[in-house]
């Protein structure tokens, strides 16, 4: 079975340090989608960033970027320039490509930045 | 809409009652799902519709909770006989095509149930 791993409960980091959030993964399968998601205290998830595997380059959306290590199953998040507004839940996910596969999310990070 | 809504917003109510969870999807999505977001936990998926139809409710957690959706738009998430473990956020989400869950969801803001 597919599952996602986030090691860090929680993380602090002051206003525009770079941060790495961490996300490791167990699957089989060798092609598949991983995401980052954003919940702010809102409630209202949001789509950060997604990598398809079969794609080599890590994927970028402004200062957010990952480091995706297919073999070692590792798909961390990068947040540079880090602004009190990144303070949130950030949760890891995954999804193979196989029509009406599920998406499995990991437990969640919550990061604070600090002023 | 401009985004997914969700009613009501919070809700609390007494172990064993039944509780009705409402979600409208963005205009023109074909796809709905549900989660469960309980305390400390990712989220759970409980069911996604494809139109009017649930190809899949094997994510439901037992037989008290059912869902629906009508007119290929606004679902409802029914728990029956609510119990204190039903106590969770229940987000809905909705995508343009579905299918695929890899096609990126668009989330409502949930939905706080306490079961006292």
């Amino acid at each position: 079975a597919q599952t996602v791993t986030q090691s860090q409960p929680e993380m602090s980091v002051q206003e525009a340090e770079t941060v790495t959030l961490s996300c490791t993964y167990d699957t089989s399968e060798s092609n598949y989608y991983l995401f980052w998601y954003k919940q702010p205290p809102s409630r209202q998830m949001i789509l950060v960033i997604r990598q398809e595997a079969y794609k080599q380059q890590n994927a970028t959306e402004n200062r957010f970027s990952v480091n995706f290590q297919k073999a070692a199953k590792s798909f961390s998040l990068k947040i540079s320039d880090s602004q009190l507004g990144d303070t949130a839940m950030y949760f890891c996910a995954f999804t193979q490509m196989n029509r009406d596969d599920k998406i499995i999310f990991g437990k969640g990070t919550r990061l604070h930045i600090l002023p | 809409g401009a985004g997914v809504s969700q009613s009501p917003s919070n809700k609390v109510t007494e172990k064993g009652k039944d509780v009705e969870l409402r979600c409208d999807p963005i205009s023109g999505h074909t796809a709905l799902y549900w989660y469960r977001q309980s305390l400390g936990q990712g989220l759970e998926f409980l069911i996604y519709f494809q139109g009017n139809s649930a190809p899949d409710k094997s994510g439901l957690p037992s037989d008290r909770f059912s869902a629906e959706r009508t007119g290929g738009s606004v679902s409802t998430l029914t728990i029956q006989r609510t119990q204190q473990e039903d106590s969770a956020v229940y987000l809905c989400a909705s995508s343009l095509v579905g299918g695929y869950f890899q096609e990126t969801q668009y989330f409502g803001p949930g939905t706080r149930l306490l079961v006292l």
